[in-house]
């Protein structure tokens, strides 16, 4: 039972540009949720967070929207870099199972100089 | 300060062998989890320590796999009786336990290929 789903497996995005990634989920019980960005053979790496309580949070390029009507939160980088490619990982999890992140399938970012 | 430590890096077994993964987390990480990742999949969550509290056991997929975490620091992954199925990247993570510390140190994962 896929209760994140990230529905792009990938993104081509030219260098400067914004990349948009979105991610849905199902389980309206979830309350924070988290970008992770992973390179390859490397374990993947916290990028941004967001509490429910909130509807965007931003960090440098990152920004990070979050819509729970439409249970749907998008990963905005602008502008996109080179260094940007990796597969970015969307999570969530519960206030009181706060341990058990659930990861989305990944979305592979692939910026063009 | 170093990451979290996974060894073995690489790990080719035959199907039916026993194997074992270890972790070292961050020094003064409370919590440490662990994942998989299936090709082409997302991480499945598996088990997670928090402390000396009894570990959240409820995503391992049988009971050929079991985890202990010596200490409160080190962990080793045990996969019995190993299936090709079990083929997979294990990754290890290990956060600070606090309100709202929900940011994991992810290390850079054992891939298992089992024969």
């Amino acid at each position: 039972d896929q209760q994140v789903k990230q529905n792009s497996p990938s993104l081509s995005v030219q260098e400067g540009r914004i990349s948009i990634l979105n991610c849905d989920y199902t389980n309206s019980m979830f309350d924070y949720f988290l970008w992770y960005k992973k390179y390859p053979a490397e374990g993947p790496t916290f990028l941004i967070s967001i509490s429910s309580i909130k509807d965007k949070n931003e960090d440098g390029r990152f920004t990070v929207f979050l819509n729970k009507s439409a249970k749907h939160l998008s990963l905005h980088i602008v502008p996109s870099q080179p260094g940007d490619s990796a597969v970015y990982f969307c999570a969530a999890s519960r206030t009181d199972s706060w341990g058990k992140l659930q990861f989305g399938a990944g979305t592979q970012v692939v910026v063009t100089p | 300060g170093a990451g979290v430590s996974q060894s073995p890096s690489n790990k080719v077994t035959e199907k039916g062998k026993d194997v074992e993964l270890r972790c070292d987390p961050i020094s003064g990480h409370t919590a440490l989890y662990w994942y998989r990742q299936s090709l082409g999949q997302g991480l499945e969550f598996l088990i997670y320590f928090q402390g000396n509290s009894a570990p959240d056991k409820s995503g391992l997929p049988s009971d050929r796999f079991s985890a202990e975490r010596t200490g409160g620091s080190v962990s080793t992954l045990t996969i019995q009786r190993t299936q090709q199925e079990d083929s997979a990247v294990y990754l290890c993570a290990s956060s600070f336990s606090s309100d709202g510390g929900y940011e994991q140190y992810f290390g850079p994962g054992t891939r298992l290929t089992v024969t």
